[in-house]
């Protein structure tokens, strides 16, 4: 079962700041966030990750509480390509990467015009 | 660019014949790749992990018999569904672990439709 819960649906005006929240209230300490979007029909995208700095780079900033019960995915400046759905993930770290990915229903965003 | 590459993107079989999907890894080498599936307006759900050199791990309930899946090389896994029946349409994708182990990418996915 997916270790992470998150609102299925969200709106957003486009150009505003767009806040998509997750809970992961069991993770454990070596288990990294992931967050991915996936647009209609294709697969899904990386977009960030973090352990328990927030982090930031060219697509999104991701905060991650104190505890790590829970992150936020911040888009900035919220554009139409930005509408779909966003799956967040909590995995162990390694090396090796053969951990496998289960995803939540993730929350639909739409940006709207 | 991709990293992760499916082909075929779209295909279209008929009742009781097999259809392959491939997955390659591009410029980079993947001992393990991951399935899924997906269908409309659901979450992707892990069918098996396969695993260079040795037998794919299947998720519990996922037909091994059904859904065949072969990686012959580092950087090529193959999954095959057998005697394909309609419910069987779905979009499937695949996974790598990417250069430095920690990021995962997925393919562009591939619409399957059983006629």
């Amino acid at each position: 079962d997916a270790k992470t819960t998150q609102p299925p649906s969200m709106d957003c005006a486009e150009g505003r700041a767009a806040n998509l929240p997750c809970n992961h209230s069991t993770i454990s300490g070596n288990e990294y966030v992931y967050w991915y979007r996936q647009i209609h029909s294709q697969g899904p995208q990386y977009i960030i990750h973090g352990l328990k700095n927030n982090e930031t780079n060219e697509m999104a900033s991701l905060i991650i509480t104190e505890d790590r019960k829970s992150s936020t995915l911040i888009l900035p400046h919220a554009t139409l390509r930005d509408t779909a759905v966003y799956y967040c993930i909590v995995r162990p770290s390694t090396t090796s990467g053969t951990y496998k990915y289960i995803f939540g229903t993730g929350t639909r965003l739409k940006v709207l015009a | 660019g991709a990293v992760v590459s499916q082909h075929p993107s779209r295909v279209i079989c008929k009742s009781g014949t097999s259809v392959k999907i491939e997955c390659r890894s591009l410029d980079f080498q993947a001992t393990t790749m991951f399935w899924y599936r997906q269908f409309p307006k659901q979450s992707l759900m892990l069918m098996a992990t396969s695993n260079e050199g040795s037998k794919a791990t299947y998720e519990q309930g996922v037909e091994k018999d059904k859904f065949l899946i072969n990686h012959a090389s580092l950087t090529l896994s193959t999954l095959t569904v057998t005697s394909a029946h309609p419910e069987d349409s779905s979009f499937y994708i695949c996974s790598a672990p990417g250069f430095n182990g920690n990021t995962i990418y997925f393919g562009e996915g591939s619409w399957l439709t059983v006629v």
